[in-house]
């Protein structure tokens, strides 16, 4: 079992709809929290980033992290089609910040 | 203010050829990541580096693979001797040591023929 789960989709939504995106991971220790997007040909970049448990909004985007699930989940209101792309989450222990456990990446497809 | 970069990136080669990679991380940052993408296996750490010493290369898949640092503005991922099951697509990214926010790189987008 990988420590990070995360349906690779694709998830094809119409614009306008809100897009939710999760990961499940089994590794407790976990205290750092991000979303990563990656557009086609191009390097991750960093959305959203979180630590320990709680929400966290940022204009569209809204993470959330249940640690008592190991559960953390990505909203995406108001959905473009330039949001089409792959949505990674991310997250690290406490004591190793630097070494970061990604999931495998879901396919977001947003069309007009 | 540029990015993380990296060359070159796009890389044809045969198999049994050295293959060099590149990257210079944001100026600031003394964290450097190299990171391997491929459908099957998704993104991988392969090894990184704080300060420029080498803290984990524990992703390394075999002695082929190396990666130095000679200072806070060049690293090297070396592939030698190439083989086609290393044709992926290989990121650098860095971040400060006050937190894990790492920044990609375009990547280098490796096929050995």
């Amino acid at each position: 079992q990988k420590e990070v789960e995360q349906d690779p989709g694709p998830l094809s939504v119409p614009e306008g709809a809100i897009v939710s995106l999760n990961c499940t991971y089994s590794n407790s220790a976990f205290q750092y929290f991000m979303w990563y997007r990656q557009y086609s040909r191009k390097g991750p970049e960093l959305l959203m980033y979180t630590y320990s448990s709680g929400n966290k909004e940022d204009g569209r985007f809204t993470a959330q992290v249940d640690k008592s699930s190991k559960y953390i989940s990505l909203f995406i209101r108001d959905s473009q089609p330039s949001d089409s792309a792959t949505y990674l989450c991310a997250m690290s222990l406490t004591d190793s910040w630097g070494k970061l456990q990604f999931g495998a990446g879901t396919q977001v497809v947003v069309t007009p | 203010d540029a990015g993380v970069i990296q060359s070159p990136r796009h890389e044809v080669t045969e198999m049994g050829q050295e293959v060099t990679l590149r990257c210079k991380p944001i100026s600031g940052h003394n964290s450097l990541f190299w990171y391997r993408q491929t459908m099957m296996r998704g993104l991988e750490l392969l090894i990184y580096f704080n300060n420029n010493v080498p803290i984990d290369d524990s992703g390394m898949p075999e002695d082929r693979f190396s990666a130095k640092m000679p200072n806070a503005s060049f690293s090297t991922l070396k592939i030698q001797p190439s083989e086609p099951r290393d044709s992926a697509v290989y990121f650098c990214a860095s971040s400060p040591l006050s937190n894990n926010e790492q920044f990609f790189g375009p990547g280098t987008r490796l096929t050995v023929l």
